[in-house]
């Protein structure tokens, strides 16, 4: 069965902080890894990785990907309350299927 | 704003029923995606149209069904609701066919409550 984990769940950091948001994967003929961020309405795309060990850079924000070890990495450096949302990893496999994680919340205090 | 608009907004409804959402794409794009949110199955795919042909279909219920007409809008069809089907329901556009690997612009969702 596909599937995709993120983790953890939930993560409370002070602003500042950096921090490392996971998601794993088990699919069939995996063709690419999405990473959203949700605030209150409908998710915004990040990126979208596709290759192995390269990084994708978005101001504070980056993205790698490992397909060898089926997992990706999306990491926020010196957070900012504006960084509060949830974070939703998503993999595109074989017969152009899509499948989410449940997400990563993250609320950054001031 | 994204481009993508949804209507309605809220839709409250009660059990057996059928409902339509309706989905403009931003302007010149015409891929399609419709997914639903709810709280226990998190964010799902359930299809896909580009230029009014179906080309991906994820987790949509028989009890489900889609189009895309020629002004490419498209419109989701949901019957014989259920409890369960209470959910935010997003529609998504991108410009090409390139299956997820192009940013998809959401709208802003449709809030479905099923009594």
């Amino acid at each position: 069965e596909d599937k995709v984990v993120q983790s953890p769940l939930s993560l409370v950091v002070h602003e500042g902080d950096t921090v490392t948001l996971n998601c794993s994967y088990e699919v069939t003929n995996f063709r690419s890894l999405l990473w959203y961020k949700q605030e209150k309405k409908a998710p915004t795309f990040l990126f979208m990785l596709t290759s192995s060990g390269i990084e994708k850079k978005s101001g504070r924000l980056s993205s790698i990907l490992d397909k060898k070890e089926l997992f990706s990495i999306l990491n926020i450096t010196a957070t900012q309350t504006g960084d509060s949302a949830i974070y939703l990893c998503a993999v595109e496999h074989s017969g152009y299927a899509l499948n989410f994680g449940k997400g990563t919340s993250l609320l950054v205090t001031p | 704003d994204s481009g993508v608009t949804q209507t309605p907004k809220h839709l409250i409804t009660a059990t057996g029923q059928r409902v339509t959402l309706r989905c403009s794409p931003r302007s010149g794009d015409l891929s399609v995606y419709w997914y639903q949110q709810s709280l226990d199955q998190g964010l799902q795919f359930l299809i896909q149209y580009y230029n009014g042909e179906e080309r991906a279909k994820g987790n949509i219920l028989e009890r489900f069904s889609a189009q895309q007409f020629p002004d490419l809008h498209s419109e989701l069809n949901l019957s014989s609701l259920e409890l369960g089907d209470s959910a935010l329901y997003f529609c998504a556009s991108s410009p090409l066919l390139a299956g997820f690997t192009d940013t998809q612009y959401f709208g802003p969702g449709t809030r479905l409550t099923v009594l």
